[in-house]
């Protein structure tokens, strides 16, 4: 499976747009890329799925370049309930779900 | 929304004793999967279940543990002879399918062994 790198932690403050960029230097083809979020004590939850350039729904952004070596989770305007942790996936055909670290989001007043 | 249902939310039991955690995974969902979290550390896959056998189980998944789906609508995970460091929080999750569809996970159940 290939690998995807992002920053253990981001701190943010509230009302601020927040951008988490994850690598995947090894994509492969027929991967699509996708963000997890999970609050303490919750199970992850889906937030938002892609292939190529913009993907945008109620809930953030998701910016992949035409070489899709990297993907950028943004999050416009965080709020305190916004701090979790932020996990992206490569995924095409993939029955279990790695977790790696995430990104941990701590979002200020 | 249609959501996975866990239960119990927290499970306190005696070191050695037999637990059984209960998912009720969403209707038309055909895999399902538990996950354990131990405080502060990743999630981490246990076992993948499909058309009612495993198809796939991680190296945690030893022979204390088992799966069932003993009806139509249950999803259990098993654990025989439960250790202290069995305690953690353990998600079930389920999908349509495998490809790119979205894992709907479960609040969990925060198992506590004593």
């Amino acid at each position: 499976l290939a690998k995807t790198t992002q920053p253990i932690s981001m701190d943010s403050y509230e009302g601020q747009e927040v951008n988490i960029t994850c690598s995947h230097n090894n994509i492969a083809t027929n991967d699509y890329i996708t963000w997890y979020q999970q609050f303490p004590s919750q199970g992850p939850r889906f937030i938002i799925q892609g292939y190529k350039t913009k993907v945008t729904n109620e809930v953030a952004s998701l910016f992949i370049p035409a070489d899709r070596k990297s993907s950028t989770l943004s999050l416009p305007r965080v709020s305190l309930s916004d701090t979790a942790v932020y996990y992206c996936f490569l995924s095409y055909n993939t029955d279990k779900l790695i977790f790696g670290t995430g990104t941990r989001l701590q979002v200020f007043p | 929304e249609p959501e996975v249902t866990q239960t119990p939310s927290h499970q306190v039991t005696q070191m050695g004793q037999e637990v059984i955690l209960r998912c009720v995974p969403i209707s038309n969902h055909l895999y399902f999967y538990w996950y354990r979290q131990i405080l502060g550390q990743k999630v981490e896959f246990l076992v993948s279940f499909y058309n009612n056998e495993i198809s796939e189980k991680s190296e945690i998944f030893d022979d204390q543990f088992s799966v069932e789906r003993p009806d139509g609508s249950n999803f259990t995970l098993k654990i025989r002879s439960t250790k202290l460091e069995d305690s953690a929080m353990y998600f079930c999750a389920s999908r349509t399918g495998l490809v790119n569809t979205e894992a709907f996970f479960g609040q969990g159940t925060r198992l506590t062994v004593v």
